[in-house]
């Protein structure tokens, strides 16, 4: 167990909707990362907040969002959701120090019908 | 920006033969090079990373190796058993990039017994 949580753990819904994935970082840390994770590919950077701050964006959707509360807690929003969409979505975070290493969550499983 | 280029895309080699997973990326600054496994449908697991300023790391069967000069790093995996299948990504950290990690595409290890 990496101390990251993520819910819900699985998601069915259908195109056109919206839906919100939650993630609480470890204890501690004040980063955390969204990825996402198609059918048998690599992982996707998506965005990353900062203690309530964005940080970094990557290959994020614009019908994507995402925010970090002031609890640290981070959620991504995924709107006008397509076939395409279906994914594993991890979250992940790292330690408020120097250090590099990210702990992911168990990742939420959205199929988009 | 960094790119990381991971090879080869599917390893297959019978149980307790060793295997050997390759990286390079392409900024000299990078300085924290990371080993994820992921195991099917589970999220992805730091199992051993090196610093820029060490050659080598190891920890039981799993050891990294870090070669500057060249600009790669690889993974080997000694005395291989059937649990070690699963993908395993590599990953570097250029600095002054909010400790964002850059993915390599991941290597699909398959021991046969």
């Amino acid at each position: 167990d990496s101390g990251v949580t993520q819910t819900p753990k699985h998601l069915i819904t259908a195109t056109g909707q919206r839906v919100t994935l939650r993630c609480s970082p470890r204890s501690g840390d004040l980063s955390v990362y969204w990825y996402q994770q198609s059918l048998d590919q690599g992982l996707q950077f998506l965005i990353q907040y900062y203690n309530g701050e964005e940080r970094a964006k990557g290959n994020i959707l614009e019908r994507f969002s995402a925010q970090q509360f002031p609890d640290l807690h981070s959620e991504l929003n995924l709107s006008s959701l397509e076939l395409g969409d279906s994914a594993l979505y991890f979250c992940a975070s790292s330690p408020r120090t120097d250090r590099d290493e990210q702990y992911f969550g168990p990742g939420t499983r959205l199929t988009v019908t | 920006g960094e790119n990381v280029e991971q090879h080869p895309s599917t390893l297959s080699v019978q149980e307790g033969d060793s295997a050997v997973i390759k990286c390079t990326y392409s900024d000299s600054a990078s300085n924290y090079f990371p080993w994820y496994k992921q195991e099917l449908g589970k999220r992805p697991q730091l199992i051993i990373d090196i610093r820029s300023n060490v050659g080598e790391k190891k920890d039981q069967r799993i050891a990294v190796t870090l070669n500057k000069t060249a600009k790669h790093f690889s993974l080997h995996i000694t005395e291989t058993q059937p649990e070690d299948s699963a993908v395993y990504f590599c990953a570097a950290s250029p600095p002054g990039s909010n400790y964002q990690l850059i993915w390599g595409a991941g290597t699909k290890l398959i021991i046969k017994p």
